[in-house]
């Protein structure tokens, strides 16, 4: 049980366009959600904080213009990487925090997203 | 805030135990120690958590001092597989905390 999983899993993709990445909780509802950003040899710094119904909380220095989150429903996140640049290139990662059961309050991880921008 | 110190790495021999050392000096009393690994290209996976007990799983081990300042992982008899970055991560189990990764330890098992 316990399972996150993130669409898709890798994508490329032209400068100035933007990309969506989608992360579901596949068995369990997910209140809120993180989203993380990890480049090469460095470990994950967390964006954000998606709460479902309402506007995510971003951490300090994420523009939160540039990358849009949206938590519609209790199984799915959405993160939106807007007018991509090559810099945005990194390793993208959600994760999903459980609220019921043995495993309260614990966070899962999905498999990531690698962007590269062109 | 660095709430964890880990080696930034280290090698084992296959088939040997890996102990990986992490101190965390600053801990708070309803703070719980976790452990994940992340094998490359991939996202973290929970290995094991404890709060003041020692604890076992199918994966691994937790040792936590007595005065909760450091704590060890032990993974029984390392495999190429168990290769990946470890993270040891503080934190309460609250509806408000998050998990914040540090460095870690890139743990290289050695055939």
């Amino acid at each position: 049980g316990a399972v996150v999983s993130q669409h898709p899993s890798w994508v490329i993709c032209k400068s100035g366009t933007s990309v969506k990445i989608e992360c579901r909780s596949l068995d369990f509802q997910a209140t809120t959600m993180f989203w993380y950003r990890q480049f090469p040899k460095q470990s994950l710094m967390l964006m954000a904080t998606s709460n479902e119904g309402s506007k995510a909380t971003y951490e300090q220095g994420v523009e939160k213009d540039k990358f849009l989150i949206n938590h519609a429903s209790l199984t799915l996140s959405t993160l939106t990487v807007t007018s991509a640049h090559p810099e945005d290139s990194s390793f993208y990662i959600c994760s999903a925090r459980i609220t019921t059961g043995s495993s309260y309050n614990e966070q899962f991880f999905g498999p990531g997203t690698r962007l590269t921008v062109l | 805030d660095a709430k964890t110190t880990q080696p930034p790495s280290m090698d084992c021999a296959e088939g040997r135990a890996a102990n990986l050392p992490c101190n965390h000096s600053t801990i708070s009393g309803n703070e719980y120690v976790y452990w994940y690994r992340q094998i490359h290209s991939q996202g973290p996976q929970y290995i094991i958590h404890g709060l003041k007990n020692n604890e076992t799983n199918e994966m691994a081990s937790l040792i936590i001092t007595e005065d909760r300042k450091s704590s060890t992982l032990i993974l029984p008899h390392a495999t190429l597989r168990d290769t990946a970055v470890y993270y040891c991560i503080v934190r309460l189990k609250t509806s408000y905390d998050k998990v914040i990764f540090g460095p870690g330890t890139s743990l290289s098992v050695i055939p």
